[in-house]
């Protein structure tokens, strides 16, 4: 079964500590990746599309990586207003499916 | 540029009841998909409309959902009659015609919840 799997849940950080989120899939004919960030009370706002390992892509602080099996989202230095949760989804060659993973919630303290 | 629009934002109705969705996408996006997520769960797919014809229903989840896009502008999607797990947050989402896949615009989302 195709899955999109996503870790950590949830991730405190302090303002300034970097780290990374991972988006792990499983899908069969995957054409691509994209990372969304959604704020509460917000649909998901689209952040990268990856195709293919070794691709790599950068927003502000924000960095998105693609390997065989993964991806990561790597943020430098994050600020108070990085706090959002993050979604990675995986598209078909097939059709237009999106195929979520559940998300991981950022929590960046002053 | 309006963004994708979608209305009511909050809906609560009792099991039994209908519930019409409204989905403005943005200007000229032919590409226009609904989702729903609901609670503790992933996004999951429910269908795609280019302009008005349906290109792919596979995710509606049985015959008590009607979705409809007359005019290939706004669509709607009726849930007749509602479900205590049909709760959840319903997204609508457009893109371009060409290489619609790449990047979706997200509504904000109806939170949808059957009593």
């Amino acid at each position: 079964e195709d899955q999109v799997t996503q870790s950590p849940e949830a991730l405190r950080l302090q303002e300034g500590e970097s780290s990374s989120l991972n988006c792990s899939y499983t899908v069969s004919g995957l054409r691509g990746l994209f990372w969304y960030r959604q704020d509460p009370g917000k649909g998901p706002e689209f952040l990268f599309t990856l195709y293919s390992a070794g691709e790599e892509k950068e927003k502000e602080r924000l960095k998105a990586t693609l390997t065989k099996k993964e991806s990561f989202l790597h943020i430098t230095a994050p600020k108070p207003e990085d706090s959002a949760t993050y979604l990675c989804a995986g598209f078909l060659d097939s059709n237009y499916q999106l195929i979520w993973g559940a998300g991981t919630k950022l929590i960046i303290k002053p | 540029e309006a963004g994708v629009t979608q209305f009511p934002s909050h809906s609560v109705i009792e099991k039994g009841q209908t519930v019409t969705l409204r989905c403005d996408p943005i200007s000229g996006h032919d590409n226009l998909y609904w989702y729903r997520r609901v609670m503790g769960k992933e996004i999951k797919f429910l269908l795609h409309f280019v302009k008005e014809s349906k290109q792919d229903e596979s995710g509606m989840p049985n015959n008590r959902f009607l979705a409809e896009r007359t005019g290939g502008t706004y669509s709607t999607l009726k849930v007749q009659p509602a479900e205590l797990e049909d709760s959840g947050v319903y997204f609508c989402a457009s893109s371009p015609r060409d290489r619609g896949y790449e990047k979706l615009f997200f509504g904000s989302g109806t939170q949808l919840s059957v009593l």
